[in-house]
This record gives structure tokens, C-alpha cells and sequence, in this order.
């Protein structure tokens, strides 16, 4: 009965390689977001759909590619990967995209690029 | 821009001392205020939120009023336990043509016993 759930939960992996991480919530939220975590806490948001919609883009490589196949999931996939994509990778959902809502949060993935 | 400023740690206080985490804001709008936390090795999760100026969230002991004033969101607690270490985040969120919500920088809290 998780609420918001990722997989994996630990991705290591070498540079130049492609991965994936998925994200699922049970939530019926309509807004999913991607955000990244450095080794000094700081979170920075990467991605937000709403119902299957990118509404945030940030200024990301173009290396990471989110996907959302339905409102329920949002996969992050990361080309070529490089030695500072190393942090922990945040999902999270809300009940939708105003502002009044809270975000709830998957666990991480914490991905460590050799 | 919009953003979040919180004080920096650690802080370190020993059980039952109180607590304050400073944060202030810089918003466009009429933001809605919110404190998370995150445990070692977890996600964040809501502490409290406020979406409206005078209003005060509470939860598990904490509180923080929302004082559009100062544009602060300082989070208080009377009497720390060891359970409270984890880290705390202070965010806004605010629709102003688009729409995200800015978190601070987090400030790890360490409970002695």
C-alpha cells in the first residue's frame, strides 16, 4: 500500500551508460514531479507533468528524459550518463498542479556514477 | 525570482530543548507555506503547511505561523525528542503563470539524549 514508490531503490552504474528509474503513485494525484537531491540536501525539481502533460522543464541536460505513460507513472531516463549525475533522485505527486497541495514523496533512488 | 531562505546547520540541541528554524521568503503572488522533513535515508514527507497570511500549521508538536509581514515560516517546537533528528525543509509554492514550489537548502537538526 506504498503511496509513492521507485524503482530501484540504488542504481550503480559507469559513466557513458543508460538508465531508467520508474515511479508509480496509487494516489490518483494528477501531478507527478522528478526532483534531484545533492550531497548537501539541496532539492532541486527537474520535471512536473499534469495528467500525462510536461508543465515544468527546468534547465536539465537534455540527456534526461522523462516519460509519463499514464497519470500514475513517471520514468526518468538518463542518457550517457556522467559523473556528476551521481545524487538521489526524488519522486513525488500531488493531488494536482496548484499550489495549496502538498507533494508526497517516494523514497529515492540513489544513483552513484563510476 | 521566488526563493527560500532557512537558517543553516546543523543544530545541535539536547532532549527537551526548544527548537527554532528560521525561514524567510521571496514570493510574487500569494504563496502557500509548508515545513517537511526527511528522515535518514527517506523521502520528504508534510510536517505542516499554511496557504493563507495569520494562518498557523501544526503537527506532532510543531507550529509555524505564516506572517506575511516578516514573509516568514519560522518552525517551532517546545521540547525536542531524539526521534525529531532528521532534516527540515521549508518550501513555497505559489501559481504565477507557471507553478512549483521552491524548497531552502534543509537544516539538519541533531537530538541529543
Amino acid at each position: 500500500d506504498t503511496a509513492v514508490s521507485q524503482t530501484p531503490k540504488y542504481l550503480v552504474t559507469q559513466m557513458g551508460n543508460d538508465k531508467s528509474i520508474k515511479c508509480e503513485q496509487n494516489l490518483g494525484h494528477d501531478t507527478m514531479y522528478w526532483y534531484k537531491q545533492d550531497s548537501k540536501k539541496f532539492l532541486k525539481i527537474m520535471f512536473s507533468y499534469n495528467n500525462k502533460e510536461l508543465i515544468i522543464n527546468e534547465t536539465v541536460p537534455n540527456r534526461f528524459s522523462p516519460k509519463s505513460p499514464d497519470k500514475a507513472h513517471l520514468n526518468l531516463h538518463i542518457n550517457s550518463l556522467e559523473l556528476g549525475d551521481s545524487a538521489v533522485y526524488f519522486c513525488a505527486s500531488s493531488q494536482d498542479a496548484r499550489s495549496t497541495y502538498e507533494q508526497y514523496f517516494g523514497p529515492g533512488t540513489r544513483l552513484t556514477v563510476t | 525570482g521566488d526563493s527560500v531562505t532557512q537558517m543553516e546547520g546543523p543544530v545541535t540541541l539536547s532532549e527537551e530543548a526548544f527548537l527554532t528554524i528560521n525561514c524567510t521568503y521571496t514570493a510574487t503572488g500569494y504563496p502557500s507555506l509548508f515545513w517537511y522533513v526527511q528522515y535518514p535515508g527517506e523521502g520528504l514527507q508534510l510536517l505542516l503547511k499554511a496557504t493563507k497570511a495569520d494562518d498557523k500549521g501544526s503537527n506532532k508538536g510543531f507550529e509555524a505561523t505564516y506572517r506575511k509581514e516578516t514573509t516568514s515560516f519560522h518552525l517551532e517546537k517546545g521540547s525536542v525528542q531524539v526521534s525529531d533528528s532528521a532534516v527540515y525543509f521549508c518550501a513555497l509554492s505559489v501559481n504565477t503563470g507557471g507553478f512549483k514550489t521552491i524548497f531552502g537548502a534543509g537544516t539538519r537538526l541533531f537530538v541529543k539524549a
